[in-house]
């Protein structure tokens, strides 16, 4: 299961915290996408980038900030004015930004807000 | 935009039987759907996928139906056997560079 690997696999964070997500992937895509899986309503995506320095709001940004400094790495912050944010995190990258392409996902990060 | 909506949440079948999971989407323009298969603990995986131009497509004892009239498509597997237990995930494109997903299945297959 290489290819896409995000960290840690689990993360606590205390109320008023922000904290990174990590997504690194080495499948040399050029698209990389952030997705909030809550039990009952499927992927809902956060954000999404097309290339290095490019970016762009999701269904669900607010409350969540992204870089993409690097082609390799796109790091998700989940900051204090997210109301909700304990969550199971996806990463996934494609090879170009279109909806066809198919996306490879990462394991996952489960954040839980103490 | 794309609001998609996918039924049963859950599914109990035995194994042998077939399965049948639909999805709805609202946006005509939507071109592309495929459907993604999470199985405990892993990864979203793409299984199949249809474009709009295809009524039909199948692969091994999986197969994926499409309707545009009515803007409904849906994952059919036969032969069920408990690895096919997860959780399925349908998606439709909302433009050309997103994709809208559903709110997932959980198939449970029992020997």
């Amino acid at each position: 299961d290489g290819g896409i690997t995000q960290s840690p696999k689990y993360l606590f964070r205390k109320e008023g915290q922000n904290v990174t997500l990590s997504c690194e992937q080495n499948l040399n895509h050029d698209a990389m996408y952030w997705y909030r899986q809550d039990p009952g309503q499927g992927l809902r995506l956060i954000y999404y980038s097309q290339i290095v320095n490019d970016f762009q709001k999701g269904d669900i940004a607010e409350g969540y900030s992204v870089s993409r400094e690097k082609k390799e790495s796109f790091p998700l912050t989940v900051t204090s004015a997210q109301k909700n944010p304990t969550a199971f995190y996806l990463c996934a990258s494609s090879i170009a930004l279109l909806a066809d392409n198919e996306q490879f996902f990462g394991p996952g990060t489960r954040l839980t807000v103490l | 935009g794309e609001n998609v909506e996918q039924h049963p949440s859950t599914l109990s079948v035995q194994e042998g039987d077939s399965a049948v999971i639909k999805c709805t989407y609202s946006d005509s323009a939507s071109n592309y759907f495929p459907w993604y298969k999470q199985e405990l603990g892993k990864r979203p995986q793409l299984i199949i996928d249809i474009r709009s131009n295809v009524g039909e497509k199948k692969d091994q004892r999986i197969a994926v139906t499409l309707n545009k009239t009515a803007k409904h498509f849906s994952l059919h597997i036969t032969e069920t056997q408990p690895e096919d237990s997860a959780v399925y995930f349908c998606a439709a494109s909302e433009g050309f560079q997103k994709l809208v997903f559903g709110t997932g299945t959980r198939l449970l297959v029992s020997p």
